[in-house]
């Protein structure tokens, strides 16, 4: 099995972009999809991206997501910054060695 | 629009066994393109993952957990549920249900969790 590291937490100004990593701490970033989910206080996750980089409908272009194989690592990057995306951003991939699945430990976001 | 909706007991003991109901509404459970999940979050802290059921009836549990938990599923009532056993003070926290795409392990539809506390 693995872990996925974020870091704890970012901020940035409104209309900013900001990027939060995810890092695989062992076996290939590549070799299962990555999710990405917002929680709001109080909210459920939603998925802002799944397997990789595809958003759901109704997710604003905003949010891209994409895997580098060098730093084994996803990110999430969230461009034009509204205050409303302040939340918790939690990455997630499946663990094929047992059937699982893994959530990093939540970043959170601040946008001030 | 599918909807879950989880069910159970806010107050268990120490020791006890923890069971929670997961209803789903605005779709069939028994689709085959999907699975079922529960996951936890203590007040405060992170997401961890708990199990999923498949349609057939198969499951795939935490490894830390798997000696304490039961997923099963009646696809006649559109439910699924969890049976944590044994618990302790560390297994207080929301509880949420969410349905899985089997081709990509994306969680895209979730209950609006329910708070369990464990305490005598």
């Amino acid at each position: 099995n693995f872990m996925l590291t974020q870091p704890h937490s970012v901020s940035e100004s409104p209309g900013k972009t900001v990027t939060i990593s995810c890092t695989r701490s062992s076996g290939s970033i590549a070799s299962n999809y990555v999710q990405w989910y917002q929680q709001r206080p109080g909210s459920s996750p939603t998925t802002v991206i799944y397997e990789d980089n595809q958003r759901p409908s109704g997710v604003p272009d905003r949010f891209s997501g994409s895997i580098d194989s060098s730093s084994n690592s996803a990110s999430l990057t969230i461009s034009g910054l509204k205050t409303e995306d302040e939340a918790d951003y939690y990455c997630q991939s499946y663990d094929s060695s047992n059937h699982g699945e893994v959530f990093g430990g939540g970043t959170k976001l601040t946008v001030l | 629009q599918v909807q879950l909706q989880e069910s159970g007991p806010g107050l268990v003991k120490p020791s006890q066994t923890l069971s929670l109901t997961c209803t789903v509404s605005g779709g069939s459970i028994s689709s085959g393109s999907y699975y079922w999940s529960w996951i936890r979050q203590p007040a405060g802290k992170g997401l961890e993952w708990i199990g999923r059921i498949y349609t057939s009836g198969s499951t795939n549990y935490n490894p830390s957990l798997k000696s304490r938990v039961t997923i099963s599923v009646d696809t006649s009532k559109n439910q699924f549920s969890l049976k944590l056993s044994s618990v302790t003070a560390a297994d207080t926290a929301v509880y949420y249900c969410a349905r899985g795409a089997r081709d990509g392990y994306n969680s895209d539809y979730w209950g609006q969790g329910t708070l369990v506390t464990v305490s005598s």
